[in-house]
């Protein structure tokens, strides 16, 4: 059981350069979100998905796309990546209904020069 | 919007001692969730609490719903506990607001 797959883990981008960082789950959850973690700010939500079709933005949406056209993949677009955008990213899912916990993917550590 | 404040930030503790780290928050929730983060690591979920206390081997997890309090607590602290443990919440939406996270450094 692979649970959370993310891909790629290191990535460097240049400034203006676009990219989608790939998270895949086989576990049926209907919940996926993507969250970025910088020193002393912790993780922030990004965008989110409660099923295939729906999206919606989190607390820091901006410079981000989404799109969910599958149950099992939410991948993260970076339009034109900026040196704000360096960060860690991790997605994570879960079930809609309440009392599941979540589970993340192991993070992908993004630098852009 | 939810603000989760978590203490301490850092906390270094000798192999066996007995180890708590607090979690507040501001707004209600439906559950609390304690995370563990690994230097260079994934994170993974240690409990989910919307009520009373869990026990899972050398970790207890308590949350009091009317103070808005959780703390994690680990007895017997090993140098492999060293982590940062991410206190989080999420409300009916399911959207998660964490906590900045608490350094744990267990020297042996």
């Amino acid at each position: 059981n692979a649970g959370v797959t993310q891909t790629p883990k290191f990535q460097v981008l240049k400034t203006g350069q676009s990219m989608t960082l790939q998270c895949a789950q086989d576990m049926n959850h209907e919940y996926m979100s993507w969250y970025r973690q910088d020193p002393g700010m912790g993780l922030r939500l990004i965008h989110y998905s409660v099923g295939a079709g729906i999206t919606d933005q989190g607390e820091v949406p901006n410079g981000y796309n989404v799109s969910r056209s599958t149950t099992e993949d939410f991948p993260l677009r970076l339009l034109s990546a900026a040196p704000s955008q360096t960060s860690v990213y991790f997605c994570a899912s879960s079930y809609v209904q309440g009392g599941y916990g979540y589970t993340f993917g192991s993070g992908t550590r993004l630098t852009v020069v | 919007k939810n603000e989760v404040e978590q203490s301490p930030q850092n906390l270094t503790a000798q192999e066996g001692e007995f180890i708590t780290i607090n979690c507040s928050y501001s707004v209600g929730i439906s559950a609390l969730h304690w995370l563990q983060q690994h230097p260079g690591g994934g994170i993974v979920s240690l409990f989910m609490l919307s009520s009373g206390k869990k026990k899972h081997g050398r970790l207890i997890a308590t949350i009091n719903i009317q103070e808005k309090h959780s703390s994690l607590h680990i007895t017997a602290s090993h140098p492999r506990d060293s982590a940062v443990y991410i206190c989080a919440v999420s409300g009916s939406a399911r959207q998660l607001t964490f906590g900045s996270g608490t350094q744990l450094t267990v020297l042996p």
